[in-house]
């Protein structure tokens, strides 16, 4: 049970490049979420998906998309990347989100990004 | 937009010492969640909140929901270097699974 992974865990990209990041969990999760973060400001989030095949946008979601085509999968777009979007990202999943302890969410290790 | 409000920043304490710090909402959470965050991974979950005014311990680490359902503090009694991290509260307030997290505590321990 490998619970979250995330791929790369690192990655530099020239301003205007693209990339996809990816997020897998194996705990039949129906909930997932894409954060960043960066110094000083916890964690904001920037996409989530309530289930296969939707998703929703966060507090802080332009110049990213997403897609959940599978539901143990959940990834992360830039069609252009820029310096502010320079961070680190972490995926995380929830089973559910009824009050209890279907709430708590499990996170990845991470993807430090850096865009020069 | 919902905003948690972390403090202390930041604490630099000596081992053996206990620890406090809090989070306080403008708005009112159903769920409080308390996160450990070590250096290159991600946040861990430490305790969870359900219902106001409940106090939960998880060994040595002890949380509690404010009665107002807009705070909530985490307390670590006799500190050990291995408390050394970053330490996130997150709250929730909808049906969407959303977590607000606050900006973060800094833990740094002295042996």
């Amino acid at each position: 049970n490998a619970g979250v992974t995330q791929t790369p865990k690192f990655r530099v990209l020239k301003t205007g490049q693209s990339m996809t990041l990816l997020c897998a969990q194996d705990m039949n999760h129906e909930y997932m979420y894409w954060y960043r973060q960066d110094p000083g400001m916890g964690l904001r989030l920037i996409h989530y998906s309530v289930g296969e095949g939707t998703t929703a946008k966060g507090e802080v979601p332009d110049g990213y998309n997403v897609s959940r085509l599978k539901k143990q999968n959940f990834l992360l777009g830039l069609e252009s990347a820029a310096p502010s979007q320079t961070s680190v990202y972490f995926c995380a999943s929830s089973y559910s989100s009824g009050g209890d302890a279907t709430d708590e969410q499990f996170f990845g290790p991470g993807t430090r990004l850096t865009v020069l | 937009g919902q905003q948690l409000n972390q403090s202390p920043q930041s604490m630099f304490i000596q081992e053996g010492e206990d620890v406090s710090m809090n989070c306080t909402s403008s708005s009112i959470f159903n769920t409080w969640l308390w996160y450990k965050q070590d250096p290159g991974e991600g946040p861990v979950l430490l305790i969870a909140l359900y219902k106001a005014g409940e106090l939960t311990s998880n060994g040595r680490l002890t949380a509690q929901f404010g009665i107002t359902r807009k705070d909530s503090f985490l307390n670590i009694s006799a500190s050990i270097p291995s408390d050394v991290g970053i330490y996130f509260c997150a709250g929730s307030s909808s049906n969407t699974g959303k977590l607000i997290f606050g900006q973060g505590t800094t833990l740094q321990v002295k042996p």
